[in-house]
C-alpha cells in the first residue's frame, strides 16, 4: 500500500538557517505529492504540491521537487523564520491507493532567535 | 466565510457517552473526509464520502458512524466513548478525490 516516510523531529534551527525536511514515498502508480503545515492549535494548511515527476512546488519561500527516480519530495527553505515553527506533513494521493490522502508522521520544526 | 468548519472545537465527555461532531464546507466540494490525529500528531483517515456516498471506510470501530445529509455536511457520531478515542478529529473536503484536501480547525475530543 501507499506510505510516506519523513525524518523524525523535532528539528531545531536558528533563524535564517537553511531547512531541509526529508520525505520519501511508496505508492502504486503516479501519485500527487503534497506538503501540509500545521501551526499550533490549528488545522492543516496546504503549503505546496506537485502532481508529476520533476514538478517543483513552491510557496512562502518553501520548495519541493518531485523526484520519481528517488521517490522523494524533500522540503527546503533557504532562510527560516521564527514564524515557520510548526509541524510539517508530507502526503501523497495515488489512484492505486484509492485516492485517499496518506500522510507521513509529521516533522516538528522549532526556529529560535 | 470559513471554508471547512467543525463544531465543537473542544469536547470533554465521560466514558460511555455518545457524542457527535459536525462538519460543514461551503466550497462546493464533492468529497469530504474525517481524519483522526493522535497525541503523536499521526494522521489517519477514517472515512471519505463522495456526493453523500461512503467511498472509504478504514478499519474503524463500528462505534463510529459518519452521516452525510447532503454533500456540504459530514457529521461524525461516536457511541460508547472510550479513553482511547481521545484525539483531535479533522474534517476535510476536496473538489474530488484527486485534489488536495482542505481541512477544518479540528475538534479536540477528551474522554475522561
Amino acid at each position: 500500500g501507499d506510505s510516506v516516510t519523513q525524518m523524525e523531529g523535532p528539528v531545531t534551527l536558528s533563524e535564517e538557517a537553511f531547512l531541509t525536511i526529508n520525505c520519501t514515498y511508496t505508492a502504486t502508480g503516479y501519485p500527487s505529492l503534497f506538503w501540509y503545515v500545521q501551526y499550533p492549535g490549528e488545522g492543516l494548511q496546504l503549503l505546496l504540491k506537485a502532481t508529476k515527476a520533476d514538478d517543483k512546488g513552491s510557496n512562502k519561500g518553501f520548495e519541493a521537487t518531485y523526484r520519481k527516480e528517488t521517490t522523494s519530495f524533500h522540503l527546503e527553505k533557504g532562510s527560516v523564520q521564527v514564524s515557520d515553527s510548526a509541524v510539517y506533513f508530507c502526503a501523497l494521493r495515488s489512484p492505486g491507493g484509492g485516492n485517499k490522502l496518506t500522510f507521513g508522521t509529521g516533522t516538528q520544526l522549532k526556529v529560535e532567535l | 466565510d470559513t471554508a471547512v468548519s467543525q463544531t465543537p472545537k473542544y469536547l470533554v465527555t465521560q466514558m460511555g457517552n455518545d457524542k457527535s461532531i459536525k462538519c460543514e464546507q461551503n466550497l462546493g466540494h464533492d468529497t469530504m473526509y474525517w481524519y483522526k490525529q493522535d497525541s503523536k500528531k499521526f494522521l489517519k483517515i477514517m472515512f471519505s464520502y463522495n456526493n453523500k456516498e461512503l467511498i472509504i471506510n478504514e478499519t474503524v470501530p463500528n462505534r463510529f458512524s459518519p452521516k452525510s445529509p447532503d454533500k456540504a455536511h459530514l457529521n461524525l457520531h461516536i457511541n460508547s466513548l472510550e479513553l482511547g478515542d481521545s484525539a483531535v478529529y479533522f474534517c476535510a473536503s476536496s473538489p474530488d478525490s484527486t485534489y488536495e484536501a482542505f481541512f477544518g480547525q479540528g475538534t479536540r475530543l477528551t474522554v475522561v
